[in-house]
């Protein structure tokens, strides 16, 4: 069956823009979880969304937010993009037990 | 909040060494996972420990966890160039459905 599916793979955004993330979950999968990847501060948990509601956050500002669609899929959302805010953004789907984390490729954002 | 600390932070092994990953938890550890990363890519699942004792392999991966130490290592035997990487381990968050990981460890596989 088919993995998780990130889109796009590669963004590159400026400063002050705002950037939307997607990801299809495996199918049958109802949980979405989403991390930011940096070299300074590794795996950090960014939320979990499950039936189209969001169970669980991690310690981002507001600029974050996502949200889940009733097939599942899943976006994030960063406004006013920060030089910071360069990073692989993964995402990854789970039953709704949550056990057995399947990610995906990944989203390399770059703000200039 | 959990924290997962792994040693070492990265390892350069010649080809058909052994060498062991770790990684400690700050909390008891009710489930850890395994994964591995090539660089600026996914997460590939290697396998889940949920028991205290409990040993899996995985063609020359082998994962234990040990609960009363709160540790789990990750061995692997006669190291190829395709075990370089990055090694994760992960752990549930306390209120569920998503991990916390540690740093990472970094394998660079000489011939």
């Amino acid at each position: 069956k088919a993995g998780v599916t990130q889109t796009p793979r590669y963004l590159i955004k400026t400063r002050g823009q705002q950037v939307t993330l997607s990801c299809s979950p495996i199918s049958g999968h109802r949980s979405v979880s989403w991390y930011q990847q940096t070299p300074g501060q590794g795996l950090q948990f960014l939320f979990e969304y499950f039936s189209e509601t969001q169970r669980n956050k991690g310690n981002f500002p507001g600029r974050f937010s996502g949200r889940q669609f009733s097939n599942s899929r899943s976006e994030m959302n960063v406004s006013t993009l920060e030089l910071g805010d360069s990073a692989l953004y993964l995402c990854a789907s789970s039953l709704e037990s949550g056990r057995g984390y399947t990610f995906g490729s990944g989203t390399r954002l770059t703000v200039v | 909040s959990q924290e997962l600390e792994q040693s070492p932070q990265s390892l350069i092994v010649q080809e058909g060494k052994n060498l062991t990953i770790n990684c400690t938890s700050s909390k008891t550890l009710y489930g850890l996972y395994w994964y591995k990363q090539k660089y600026g890519e996914g997460l590939i699942f290697l396998m889940m420990l949920q028991k205290g004792g409990e040993e899996k392999s995985h063609e020359k991966i082998t994962a234990k966890l040990d609960e009363k130490k709160q540790q789990s290592s990750l061995h692997i035997t006669a190291s190829q160039p395709s075990h370089a990487g990055i090694y994760l381990c992960g752990a549930d968050r306390d209120s569920g459905y998503a991990l916390n990981f540690g740093k990472g460890t970094s394998l660079l596989v000489t011939p």
